[in-house]
């Protein structure tokens, strides 16, 4: 059964650093997404992808952060500078339609 | 606008039933159930569509009421494998069909 994928499973990073964190979706998903869930919270949207550009994002989706889709495969995150509370673990999720798959996820680690 | 799940936690014999349900204030374009264990990405369970939509099968199902603003999540004769999160997502009429709203989470646990 397909499933998303996502690299790397942990990151420890120090504070101000630069981290991107990959994703392959379902091969013939359309739609991609980010979202974030800090130890112990609920599952926050951070940002939808489709046709090569932002559908829509959260007010956490700051400047910081940037997503691209550099080939037909990989889907990633970026984080430019990042903070002590960007320490969260990440989820990629993608769609056909409707129905959202999510990845195992990154647990980031900023120090 | 972030549905309301309730209740927040729950604790259940093996072979009793639960109910979560979830609420919005406003209707909905649709709702997604999903399960999580600790420390794993949240498992797809069920969407649900259409206003007096149920659909599942007898152990694990859901409920949409008419007015699309509450759903209820059915767990029937519960097994130690349904232990976990489980969170309500949703979907408005706002927006771009894209971003789930996840509600706070149930904590269900299952014990011999």
């Amino acid at each position: 059964e397909p499933e998303v994928t996502q690299t790397p499973s942990h990151q420890v990073t120090q504070m101000g650093q630069e981290v991107i964190l990959r994703c392959v979706p379902i091969s013939n998903h359309l739609y991609f997404y980010w979202y974030r869930q800090i130890l112990g919270q609920k599952v926050e949207f951070l940002v939808s992808f489709y046709n090569n550009e932002i559908s829509e994002k959260s007010e956490i989706f700051d400047d910081q952060f940037s997503v691209e889709r550099p080939d037909g495969s990989n889907f990633t995150l970026k984080i430019r500078s990042t903070k002590l509370e960007d320490s969260a673990m990440y989820f990629c999720a993608s769609s056909e339609q409707e129905t959202q798959y999510f990845g195992p996820g990154t647990r980031l680690l900023v120090l | 606008q972030q549905p309301v799940q309730s209740p927040q936690a729950v604790i259940l014999r093996e072979g009793e039933d639960a109910v979560i349900n979830c609420s919005s204030s406003k209707a909905l374009y649709s709702v997604h159930w999903y399960r999580q264990k600790h420390g794993e990405a949240p498992v797809f369970l069920m969407i649900l569509l259409k206003g007096g939509e149920q659909k599942g099968h007898e152990k694990i199902s859901a409920s949409f009421n008419e007015k699309k603003q509450q759903s209820s999540l059915y767990l029937t004769a519960s097994q130690l494998s349904y232990s976990g999160t489980y969170f309500c997502g949703t979907i408005g009429f706002t927006g771009t069909a894209s971003k789930l709203t996840f509600g706070t989470g149930t904590r269900l646990q299952v014990t011999l």
